[in-house]
C-alpha cells in the first residue's frame, strides 16, 4: 500500500506570494491533517479534514487555509507569504480520529 | 495550557544498550498517545501508540509505558542500533485529530 505523498517536496517563494501544497493520503484513509514544523516552534497542528469538511483547526491566522476533495486528497494554501512561514509542512492521514496518523515526507517551503 | 514536554533534549547510548526516552504531559483528559521517530529529511514515522485504558504496550524492540497518575509516558528501545538514531516525539490526542507534539529528543547511538 502506498504511503502518504506530498507535492512538491521543495518550494521557494517570495514574500507576498501565495502557495498551494498537495497531499494524497493512504488509500482508504478519510482523515487528513496538516502540521507545520519549524526549529523554533516544533510540530504544530494546522487543521484536519474528514469527508471534505474541516473538523479541527489550530491557532494559525486566516492566511492558512485548506480543503479536501471527494477522493480524500487535500490541499493547503498560504496567502500573502511571510518570512516566518518558512517551514516543513507535513501532511498526515488516518482512518479516523484516535487512530494512528501516518505522515508524508513533507514540503519544505522557503520564503525569501 | 496544553503541553507535552520531554525531559532530555539529547540522549546518547552505546549500540546494544537499552534506551529510555521520557515524556511528560499536562492534560489528564488525553486518551491516546503516540511515539514518532523522525530521521533527517523525512516525515515522522509512527512507532507505537497506547490508549489511556492501558499502561503498557509492546512492539518489536519497543515498549511504551503510560503512568496516568504522574502523567508520564516513556519509550523503551531494546538493543539500540545505529539505525535508531533520530529525533523521537511523543504526541497526545484528546479524541480529536489534533495531535499535540512534544519538543523532541534526539537519540544518538554510538558504536
Amino acid at each position: 500500500k502506498a504511503g502518504v505523498t506530498q507535492t512538491p517536496r521543495y518550494l521557494i517563494k517570495t514574500r507576498g506570494q501565495q502557495v498551494t501544497l498537495s497531499c494524497s493520503p493512504i488509500s482508504g484513509h478519510r482523515s487528513v491533517s496538516w502540521y507545520q514544523q519549524t526549529p523554533g516552534q516544533g510540530l504544530q497542528f494546522l487543521f484536519e479534514y474528514f469527508s471534505e469538511t474541516q473538523r479541527n483547526k489550530g491557532n494559525f491566522p486566516g492566511r492558512f487555509s485548506g480543503r479536501q476533495f471527494s477522493n480524500s486528497r487535500s490541499e493547503m494554501n498560504v496567502s500573502t507569504l511571510e518570512l516566518g512561514d518558512s517551514a516543513l509542512y507535513l501532511c498526515a492521514s488516518s482512518w479516523d480520529r484516535n487512530y494512528e496518523q501516518y505522515f508524508g515526507p513533507g514540503t519544505r517551503l522557503t520564503v525569501t | 495550557g496544553e503541553s507535552v514536554g520531554l525531559h532530555l533534549p539529547t540522549l546518547s547510548v552505546q549500540e546494544g544498550d537499552n534506551s529510555i526516552i521520557n515524556c511528560a504531559y499536562s492534560n489528564s483528559a488525553s486518551d491516546y498517545f503516540i511515539w514518532y521517530k523522525q530521521e533527517s529529511g523525512k516525515g515522522p514515522q509512527f512507532i507505537i501508540d497506547i490508549r489511556s485504558n492501558m499502561d503498557k504496550r509492546q512492539g518489536q524492540r519497543v515498549t511504551v509505558l503510560l503512568n496516568k497518575t504522574v502523567k508520564h509516558l516513556s519509550l523503551q528501545i531494546a538493543a539500540t542500533q545505529p539505525g535508531d538514531s533520530a529525533v523521537y516525539f511523543c504526541a497526545e490526542n484528546k479524541g480529536t485529530d489534533k495531535l499535540i507534539f512534544g519538543t523532541g529528543t534526539r537519540l544518538q547511538v554510538f558504536p
